[in-house]
C-alpha cells in the first residue's frame, strides 16, 4: 500500500532560525496536505496542494509539490516559540479513495 | 473550538468491553471521517462516511469494529471486544465534498482510549 515518509522526525532549532520538513511517498499522489498538531491537541489543517511543481505561501510558511507529485516539503522562515509543534503531510491517492496517508510528523521543538 | 465534537473525550476500559466513540460533525459537513493515531505516530485512516453512505474502509478496520453514520449527521465507531492494542486516540474529521477538493478539513479533539 500507499507509505509516506517525512524527515526528519525531530529537529530542534533556534528561535529565529528557519525550518524544513520533507515529505515522499512510495507512489503518485493526487494531493497532499499538511497539518500541525500542538502537543496534546488535534491536528490543524494547513494547506491542500494538487497541482505538480505548485508552491503556496502563509505567511512565513512556503509549501512545495513535486513535479512528480511524490514529494512535498513545508519550509518555515524565522521560526517562532508558537510555530512549536508536529508537522504532518498527508497524501491522497485519489482514484475514488478518500482517505489520507499521513507521515509520522516532524516534531519541532524551538529554543529561545 | 473546531465545530467537530467528540465524546467521551477519555475512555478507560478493561480488556474484552466494548467502547463507543461518538462524533458530531460541522452541520453542513456531508463527509465524515475516522482515524486513529498512536502516540508518535501520525493518524492511520479508518473510514469515512458521505452522508450515512460508509463509502470506503481501511484495513485497519477489524471485524471488531464497525461504524456508522445512521441519518447523516452525527456517527458512532464501536470497538467490540478491546485489546490492548486497540488503545490509541481516535480522531473525528468532516468536510464539505471530497478531501481532495482543496475543502478545508476539520478534526475533532479526538477520543482517548486506555485499555487495560
Amino acid at each position: 500500500g500507499q507509505q509516506v515518509m517525512q524527515i526528519p522526525q525531530y529537529q530542534h532549532v533556534q528561535e529565529g532560525e528557519d525550518f524544513t520538513t520533507y515529505c515522499n511517498s512510495s507512489t503518485t499522489l493526487s494531493n497532499i496536505q499538511w497539518y500541525k498538531q500542538r502537543p496534546g491537541g488535534h491536528p490543524v489543517f494547513l494547506i491542500q496542494l494538487v497541482k505538480s511543481g505548485e508552491v503556496k505561501k502563509q505567511k512565513r510558511l512556503t509549501f512545495q509539490f513535486g513535479e512528480a507529485k511524490k514529494n512535498s516539503s513545508l519550509h518555515i522562515t524565522a521560526t517562532q516559540t508558537t510555530d512549536v509543534g508536529t508537522y504532518f503531510c498527508a497524501g491522497g491517492s485519489g482514484g475514488g479513495a478518500d482517505g489520507l496517508t499521513f507521515g509520522k510528523g516532524t516534531h519541532l521543538i524551538i529554543q529561545p | 473550538d473546531t465545530g467537530v465534537s467528540q465524546n467521551p473525550r477519555h475512555k478507560i476500559t478493561k480488556r474484552g468491553q466494548n467502547v463507543t466513540f461518538r462524533c458530531d460533525p460541522i452541520s453542513e459537513h456531508n463527509r465524515l471521517y475516522w482515524y486513529r493515531q498512536t502516540l508518535g505516530q501520525g493518524p492511520e485512516f479508518l473510514t469515512y462516511f458521505q452522508n450515512e453512505a460508509q463509502l470506503e474502509k481501511s484495513r485497519l478496520l477489524s471485524d471488531r469494529f464497525s461504524a456508522e453514520r445512521p441519518k447523516g449527521s452525527f456517527s458512532t465507531l464501536e470497538i467490540q471486544r478491546t485489546e490492548q492494542g486497540d488503545s490509541a486516540m481516535y480522531l473525528c474529521a468532516s468536510t464539505v465534498g471530497q478531501m481532495s477538493s482543496g475543502n478545508t478539513i476539520y478534526f475533532g479533539e479526538g477520543s482517548w482510549l486506555t485499555v487495560v
